[in-house]
Formats: C-alpha cells, sequence, structure tokens
C-alpha cells in the first residue's frame, strides 16, 4: 500500500481565496484524521470520521473550516475563506480500530499512519 | 480531558550514545495507548513505538525502549546508540481505548545527534 496520499505538499495562496487540501487513506481503513500543526498550538485534531461519517468536529476552528468524505478513499478539507492565520502544516491520518478488545487482539489497529502533509501558505 | 506534557523542548546527544525524553500525561482512563511519533525535517510523522496500558512490560523497538510508569503517568524514550538519523522533533502522543479514537499530542522534543 502506498500508505496516506496527501495533496498539494505545498499551497500558497492569497488572503480571501478558496483552499481544498485532500486525502486519500489507506485502504480498508474506517477512521481518517484532519491534524493541523502549528509552532504556537502543536499538533490538534481538527475532525475525524468514522466509515465516512464525521464524528468529532469539535477541533474545526471556525465556519470556514469544512470537511468531508464522500467516499472510503478520499477526503476533503476546505477553507472559505482562508486567511493569514491558518498557514500550518495540515495531516491527514488513517486507522483501522475496528478491533477487539485487549488482551485478545486489535494489537495495530489503534495505530494512525500519517501523509506527508500539506504545508499551506495564506498571504 | 487529557493532557500530554513534554517539558525537554530541545535536546541533543552524542553520536552512539543514549538519550531519553520525557513525557508525562494525565488522564482519568484506566485503559489507553502511548505513543512515540518521530518528525525528521521531511515532515513524515514517523510511529517509533506503543504502549499499551494494561501491560506491564515496557515496549521496545529495537534501538528505541520506552519506561513507562503508569501510576506516576510517565512514558518516557530511551534512544540507544543514537544515529544522526535520530535527528528530528519527537512527540508523545496519548489514545484512550475506547470512545474518541483521536491521538492528543505533546509539544515535542526537538532532538540534535551531534556527530
Amino acid at each position: 500500500d502506498a500508505g496516506v496520499i496527501q495533496s498539494p505538499r505545498h499551497e500558497v495562496t492569497e488572503m480571501g481565496q478558496e483552499v481544498t487540501l485532500r486525502c486519500k487513506p489507506i485502504s480498508g481503513h474506517d477512521y481518517l484524521f484532519w491534524y493541523r500543526q502549528t509552532m504556537m498550538r502543536g499538533l490538534e485534531l481538527l475532525i475525524y470520521f468514522n466509515n465516512n461519517v464525521p464524528i468529532d468536529d469539535s477541533g474545526m476552528p471556525e465556519d470556514r473550516f469544512s470537511a468531508k468524505m464522500p467516499n472510503a478513499s478520499f477526503s476533503t478539507l476546505k477553507i472559505q475563506p482562508s486567511e493569514p492565520r491558518d498557514s500550518a502544516v495540515y495531516f491527514c491520518a488513517s486507522s483501522s480500530f475496528g478491533r477487539p478488545a485487549p488482551p485478545s487482539g486489535g494489537l495495530d489497529g489503534e495505530k494512525l499512519f500519517f501523509g506527508s502533509g500539506t504545508q499551506l501558505s495564506v498571504l | 480531558a487529557q493532557t500530554v506534557t513534554q517539558s525537554q523542548p530541545e535536546m541533543s546527544v552524542q553520536e552512539a550514545e543514549t538519550v531519553t525524553l520525557s513525557c508525562t500525561y494525565d488522564t482519568s482512563e484506566s485503559n489507553y495507548y502511548l505513543f512515540w511519533y518521530k518528525q525528521p525535517p521531511s515532515r513524515q510523522m514517523i510511529l517509533v513505538i506503543r504502549q499499551e496500558a494494561y501491560k506491564q512490560q515496557n515496549a521496545t523497538e529495537n534501538r528505541f525502549s520506552v519506561n513507562f510508569q503508569k501510576a506516576a503517568k510517565s512514558f518516557s524514550l530511551k534512544i540507544s546508540d543514537s544515529q544522526l538519523g535520530d535527528t528530528a522533533m519527537y512527540f508523545c502522543a496519548f489514545m484512550k481505548q475506547f470512545g474518541a479514537n483521536n491521538l492528543f499530542f505533546g509539544t515535542g522534543t526537538r532532538l540534535t545527534v551531534i556527530p
């Protein structure tokens, strides 16, 4: 498997423009996460999906941010309109949490696999 | 709420030496997972090692090992025989066993291996 694939790797845009970040999770994974990394706030969860359904979006900073997962192999994170304070690295991660409770199994289900991130710069 | 604290913003170690990175966490959960992730300059987040809280035995992965002290809520990472490729940011992370399955990250420790 190619791992979690994110695009674009770098995005430079002007304030007020719409930005769309894309993610393809690992095939078979049923959880998908969007994280944002900044120097000031570190890594923070924005939203996560289970079986394409948003479970927790409490980390989405404001209405300018939206995320969708139309199918098991694709997700988008959209910022509209973008602002300079949105500049950050945005990571997508996936995992397979459909596991039995320990100690009988599920040793790898809790591992998150991350994409290479999208470096977003809003000028 | 879960919090993860890494009190060492930066550390350095001589090549071939051993270094220990500290991590403490706060939770009311009894069962959970702890992780160390490595982020080299390439930006990729790489899982280094994982520990299940219900296991008393400390996890080991080649040159990487942890010292897990559940009562103290401490989870340190030891890197033996440090290599130049170990230079990276290291993040400690926490995950509940049940319920929300997202990772809570510490603020990271920047490790530099000196040749």
